[in-house]
């Protein structure tokens, strides 16, 4: 099967300019993860999506970051302005469902260097 | 609240030499257990997982038991390779939460030949 897809590979921005990453799940998953991995850190999940709808986004900083997955199928998430410490891995992840024993599938990650 | 604590590295190792990377964790309902690979400039793999108690995951010649008296899903493997060298992660994720994952911050396992 097709893993999760993830673009772009790589990005340079400079603070205060915008972004956006995208993310296209393995197909007939329900549940989409966003991730920010910081250097030397553990994933830190920023918003969970069942469908179209979401589970939890209480680490979203929402004054300056949005997602969506409209039709409940690829994603994208947004960061507006983009500050220095935005710097990290973002991954992508989906699972089949939201049972406690369903793995998560995770893509190669957009790296955000901010300048 | 849930968490998951992992040994801090890197482990360096050399080739065939035998591995433990420590998990312990805490959870307030009854998780399920994972741990996950990452090689340079990917994402994550899972490696290996366990639902309940005394499962034992493995794969690839790792191996992990679920012990819930001391809330404990160590990693082992008794041969390691120098391919092998990559962070290791351990997570949780609870039914109750929406299958929401928490992760360690990752060991980095060094093997060298």
């Amino acid at each position: 099967e097709a893993g999760v897809a993830q673009s772009p590979r790589y990005k340079i921005i400079e603070k205060r300019q915008s972004v956006a990453f995208w993310c296209n799940p393995i197909s007939g998953h329900a549940t989409l993860y966003w991730y920010q991995q910081i250097l030397g850190q553990g994933p830190k999940l920023l918003i969970q999506f069942q469908n179209n709808g979401v589970v939890d986004d209480s680490q979203l900083p929402k004054d300056r970051f949005s997602a969506e997955r409209l039709k409940g199928v690829d994603s994208t998430l947004k960061i507006q302005p983009a500050k220095l410490e935005d710097s990290a891995v973002y991954l992508c992840a989906s699972s089949l469902d939201n049972r406690a024993y369903s793995p998560l599938h995770f893509g190669n990650g957009t790296r955000l260097t901010v300048t | 609240g849930n968490s998951v604590t992992q040994m801090e590295g890197p482990v360096t190792l050399s080739e065939e030499a035998f591995l433990t990377i420590n998990c312990t964790y805490t959870a307030t309902g009854y998780p399920s257990l994972f741990w996950y690979v990452q090689y340079p400039g990917e994402g994550l793999q899972l490696l290996l997982k366990a639902t309940k108690a005394d499962d034992k995951g493995s794969n690839k010649g790792f191996e992990a038991t679920y012990r819930k008296e001391t809330t404990s899903f160590h990693l082992e493997k008794g041969s390691v390779q120098v391919s092998d060298s990559a962070v290791y992660f351990c997570a949780l994720s609870e039914e109750d939460n929406f299958n929401k994952f928490y992760f360690g911050s990752g060991t980095k396992l060094n093997v060298k030949p």
